[in-house]
This record gives structure tokens, sequence and C-alpha cells, in this order.
């Protein structure tokens, strides 16, 4: 198995712009988490979903953050715009089960700098 | 709020030695813990958990305790090795189903 899949790994982009990044979970998994990592605040969970819903968004930081599960296979999130503040590791996770107390399988994360 | 927090942020040991991570959490409800290793670039990877019914479970030159009493986690690693060398967090789950709560982790850096 391939892992959980995230693209881009690198990505550096100007206050304002807008980013989509991109995530691929485990084939099978049920439940996709997006994380965010800083030094100053840890591992942050933005979203997580439950077959394709969205099922707790409660982390998501403000309206300029978005995410998407149009299928099963496929997740985005989207920064609009993007402002130098937002610049973390983010982390998509899948699990195989509706994501109750089960472990998370990472990717390898995107690193997100805006300047 | 709930919390899960790290007693230590950083821990040296020498290769071989007995390494000890710990980790407090504040929600007595939580049901379910993991540890996590994070290797620098990467993403965090499952190393082993435990569930409240237990106090005790061991893995592969790790071992996971659990008080319940105190609410106190820690992770040993048995005769560590350089490979070892990571960023370790504890997490939890059970009033927020779903979500897991990670702690700040702990460096720990295996010397040769």
């Amino acid at each position: 198995d391939a892992g959980v899949i995230q693209s881009p790994r690198h990505e550096v982009t100007e206050m304002g712009q807008e980013v989509t990044l991109r995530c691929k979970p485990i084939s099978g998994h049920n439940s996709l988490f997006w994380y965010r990592q800083t030094m100053m605040r840890g591992l942050e969970l933005l979203i997580y979903f439950n077959n394709n819903v969205p099922i707790d968004d409660s982390g998501m930081p403000e309206d300029r953050f978005s995410a998407k599960m149009p299928n099963a296979s496929f997740s985005t999130l989207k920064i609009q715009p993007s402002e130098p503040r937002d610049s973390a590791v983010y982390f998509c996770a899948s699990s195989p089960g509706q994501g109750l107390f089960e472990k998370l399988f990472f990717g390898s994360g995107t690193q997100l700098s805006v300047l | 709020g709930e919390s899960v927090g790290l007693h230590l942020p950083t821990l040296s040991v020498q290769e071989g030695d007995n390494s000890i991570i710990n980790c407090a959490y504040s929600n007595s409800a939580s049901d379910y813990f993991i540890w996590y290793k994070q290797e620098s670039g990467k993403g965090p990877q499952f190393i082993i958990d435990i569930r409240s019914n237990m106090d005790k479970r061991q893995g592969q030159r790790v071992t996971v305790l659990l008080n319940k009493t105190v609410k106190h986690l820690s992770l040993q690693i048995a005769a560590t090795q350089p490979g070892d060398s990571a960023v370790y967090f504890c997490a939890e789950l059970g009033t927020n189903a779903g979500k897991s709560t990670f702690g700040d982790g702990t460096t720990l850096t295996v010397k040769p």
C-alpha cells in the first residue's frame, strides 16, 4: 500500500494567493483528517470526514479555510486568501473505520510557506 | 478544556540505554491512548496504543504504561537505538470520539 499521499510536498506562495493542498487516503479507509502542525501550537485538528461527509470542522481557523472530499479517494484543503500566519506543515491522515478509537495513518505533509 | 501535555520537551539518552517518555492528560473520560513517533520531514507514525481498561501494554522494544489515577501515560523504549531519535507524541481519544488530541511532543535524541 502506498500510504496516504499528499501533494505538493512544499508550497511557497505570496500573501493573498489561493493555496490548494491535496490528499489521497489509503484505499478502503473511511475517515480522513486534516491537521496543521506548527512549533507554537503543535498538531491541531482542522477537520475530519467520515464516508466523505464532514463530521467536525470546529478546528478550521476561519472562513478562509475550506475542505472538500468529493469522493472516497480524494480530499482538498483550500486557503483563500492565504496569509503569512498560515505557514505550517499540513498533514492529512486516514483511518480504516469510523474514526472512533482508531490509530491514524499520516501522509508526509505539505510544508506551506506564505510570504 | 481538555489537554494532553508532555512533562519534558527534550530527552537525551545514550545508545543502548532505556528511554522513558512521559505524558499527562487532563480528561479523566479519555478512553484510548496512542503513542506516535515523528521523524524529521515525515508525518507521525503509530507506535503503540492502550485502552483505559488496561494499565500496561507491550510491543517490540516498547511498553506503554497507563496510570488513570494520576492521569499519566508513559512510553518506555528498551535498548534505545539511533533510529529511535524522533519526536514522540501521545494522543488521547474519548470524549471527542473521532478527534485525537495530541500533546506537545518530546524530542528524543540518542547519542552514539
